[in-house]
């Protein structure tokens, strides 16, 4: 079945670099998302990737997929206090409409 | 362009209430998606919208059903309202044409 995990929590110093992690089960899966969402607010679209790419970077964000291991991550670089918020890694395939299929989200906290 | 926008906010409803919320996709984008965020879980799936159509729905009840008018704008319509739809929902605006998928701020429902 399609299924996608992360871990729950990550802890960094101001400066330093996050990574966060997520699996997924889906082998058809052709899109990875990471989207940001703060406390009470909406998700915000970081970056995605297609599943024929192994990286893509955008500024501050760079994306790695392992498609073998279906293993992806985003890491950040320089991370912020304005960086903490909840992280969640989506799949889709365009095979399903492209509906999203998430994770639980990995809360970031950046300690100054 | 004012991007993907949900009204209302906040909602506080009783038990057997019905509700209805609305959203109004990214200019150019003519799919609508609606999923529900319970705390401390990521997003679930609960149908998409294509050409005022239900082009696909995931594992929720008939007491969850939905419009596209023909500007692609759209409604999430809830009956008979159970404390466990309290949640926040989320409306996501795509289109075939880009692989993006953009939300709302979502409309917080609780049930009382």
């Amino acid at each position: 079945g399609e299924d996608v995990e992360q871990s729950l929590f990550l802890s960094v110093r101001e400066g330093d670099s996050s990574v966060i992690n997520c699996t997924y089960t889906d082998s058809s899966s052709t899109y990875l998302y990471w989207y940001k969402q703060e406390p009470g607010a909406g998700l915000q679209l970081l970056t995605y990737i297609f599943s024929n790419m192994d990286m893509k970077q955008d500024q501050r964000l760079t994306v790695l997929l392992n498609k073998k291991d279906k293993h992806l991550s985003l890491r950040i670089a320089d991370t912020q206090t304005g960086d903490s918020a909840i992280y969640f890694c989506a799949e889709s395939n365009a095979g399903n409409n492209r509906k999203l299929i998430w994770g639980l989200g990995t809360s970031l906290a950046v300690n100054p | 362009d004012a991007g993907v926008t949900q009204s209302p906010t906040h909602l506080i409803k009783t038990r057997g209430q019905q509700v209805t919320l609305r959203c109004s996709p990214k200019s150019g984008h003519d799919t609508v998606s609606w999923y529900q965020q319970a705390l401390g879980q990521g997003p679930q799936f609960i149908f998409q919208y294509y050409e005022e159509e239900e082009r696909q729905r995931g594992n929720f009840p008939d007491r969850f059903s939905g419009h596209q008018f023909p500007n692609y704008s759209s409604e999430l319509n809830v009956n008979a309202l159970l404390l466990g739809d309290s949640a926040l929902y989320l409306c996501a605006s795509l289109t075939d044409s880009y692989n993006e998928q953009f939300f709302g701020p979502g409309t917080r429902l609780t049930v009382l």
